[in-house]
């Protein structure tokens, strides 16, 4: 069964600053897909960022990039330049690929405060 | 853009009472989740839908729970006999179709079972 781990329970920086969350999964499979969410205190779950796991390249979006490391199933979210309205939990989240659905396996997510 | 929609936002209900959690998805979509939320705790997936039925469920979702799509718009989730551990967020979501599609998620309906 895949697993997703996120060690980072809380983290903090300060506007404008850079930041890195750490996340690492375990698969057996060899195609997949990977996510970041973001949940506000509004609490809707906002998508971040996506990799497909047969490109090699990081894939970024504006201030989000990642650092995709298949070998060692690791994939960590950057986040530059950040906002006060980063504010959030993020979520680091597998889905399979040709599985019987699409479903997400989240892991336990980390709190990110950006400080003004 | 358009959004997935959850009703309520916030439910009670007392012990053994059933609830229905309403959610409807965007409109082109044809793969439906539902995903639990117990507080302080990270997301799980509890079933997905697709072409009527369901495609795959987890263990936490057991006979007590139930999914439909009554209509061309609605797709619910059913909880009978509800019990104190069933007090958590749920979030619906839904995605297109290929593969490795994004899922969209609703706001949730953060359900207080008394």
């Amino acid at each position: 069964a895949q697993t997703v781990t996120q060690s980072q329970p809380e983290m903090s920086v300060q506007e404008a600053e850079t930041v890195t969350l750490s996340c690492t999964y375990d698969t057996s499979e060899n195609n997949y897909y990977l996510f970041w969410y973001k949940q506000p205190p509004s609490r809707q779950m906002i998508l971040v960022i996506r990799q497909e796991a047969y490109k090699q390249q990081n894939a970024t979006e504006n201030r989000f990039s990642v650092n995709f490391q298949k070998a060692a199933k690791s994939f960590s979210l950057k986040i530059s330049d950040s906002q006060l309205g980063d504010t959030a939990m993020y979520f680091c989240a597998f889905m399979n690929y040709g599985g019987a659905t699409n479903k997400l396996i989240f892991g336990t997510g980390t709190l990110l405060a950006v400080q003004p | 853009e358009p959004e997935v929609t959850q009703t309520p936002s916030h439910q009670v209900t007392q012990m053994g009472q059933e609830v229905i959690l309403r959610c409807v998805p965007i409109s082109n979509h044809l793969y439906f989740y539902w995903y639990r939320q117990i507080l302080g705790q990270k997301v799980e997936f509890l079933v997905s839908f697709y072409n009527n039925e369901i495609s795959e469920k987890s263990e936490i979702f057991d006979d007590q729970f139930s999914v439909e799509r009554p209509d061309g718009s609605n797709f619910t989730l059913k909880i009978r006999s509800t019990k104190l551990e069933d007090s958590a967020m749920y979030f619906c979501a839904s995605s297109g179709t290929g593969v490795g599609q994004p899922q969209h998620f609703g706001d949730g309906t953060r359900l207080s079972i008394l």
